[in-house]
């Protein structure tokens, strides 16, 4: 059983560009989360995908999108990249049980 | 406005005595409780949960206890260990058999470390 990959570790972008960030889901699993955690802080939530679909949304900005595709990877985009979306992104994915599978997360420094 | 908190930064434990790491919340609506912890360069790693219609719950050597009416958690390890040292974050979900579920809150985290 695969766990949660997420890619790439680390990332370098200019103030203004875009980004976007990518998550292969456990196996067998239908959910997926990301999680924005800043610095010495614990992780928020941005958005939930179920089946492809948006499950739910954190105070976020619009700015901030996302995919889930059939097989249940995920993707999340971030439009017009401000200094505070420097930060860890992780996702998570679960098949309907609580205790969700974390990925290392990706590391977003905005310049 | 933190709903989940953790008030202890950090938390210096001698290897083999307890670990009592506190959680606060503020939102009835939580039911259901977890705890992860954190090494660093690694996503959070799921520890041990509670609902909300349990006071306590134990896996080894960890155990968690819920409060409700003082919407307080605690998680004990005992004994402690120098590996038990990382980050440790309580979270709380609102919805306990929905999809929904994986809206969690977290708290900011606690630093635990052990020494030898």
């Amino acid at each position: 059983e695969t766990g949660v990959t997420q890619s790439p570790t680390h990332l370098i972008k200019t103030r203004g560009q875009q980004v976007t960030l990518r998550c292969s889901s456990q196996s067998g699993h239908n959910t997926v989360s990301w999680y924005q955690q800043a610095l010495g802080q614990g992780p928020q939530f941005i958005f939930q995908y179920y089946r492809e679909e948006e499950n739910g949304r954190g105070n976020f900005p619009p700015r901030f999108s996302g995919l889930q595709f059939p097989n249940y990877s995920s993707e999340l985009n971030v439009n017009a990249l401000e200094l505070d979306d420097s930060a860890l992104y992780l996702c998570a994915s679960s098949n309907a049980a609580y205790g969700y599978t974390f990925g290392s997360g990706t590391r977003l420094t905005v310049v | 406005d933190q709903q989940v908190k953790q008030n202890s930064p950090s938390l210096s434990v001698q290897e083999g005595r307890i670990s009592i790491l506190n959680c606060d919340y503020t939102n009835s609506m939580f039911d259901y409780f977890l705890w992860y912890k954190k090494y660093p360069a690694e996503g959070p790693t799921f520890l041990i949960s509670i609902s909300s219609i349990k006071d306590k719950n134990e896996d080894g050597r960890f155990t968690v206890f819920l409060n409700k009416s003082a919407k307080h958690l605690s998680l004990h390890i005992v004994p402690s260990q120098p590996g038990d040292s990382a980050v440790y974050f309580c979270a709380a979900s609102a919805d306990s058999g929905g999809t929904s579920y994986g809206k969690l809150t977290f708290g900011q985290g606690t630093i635990l470390t052990v020494h030898p």
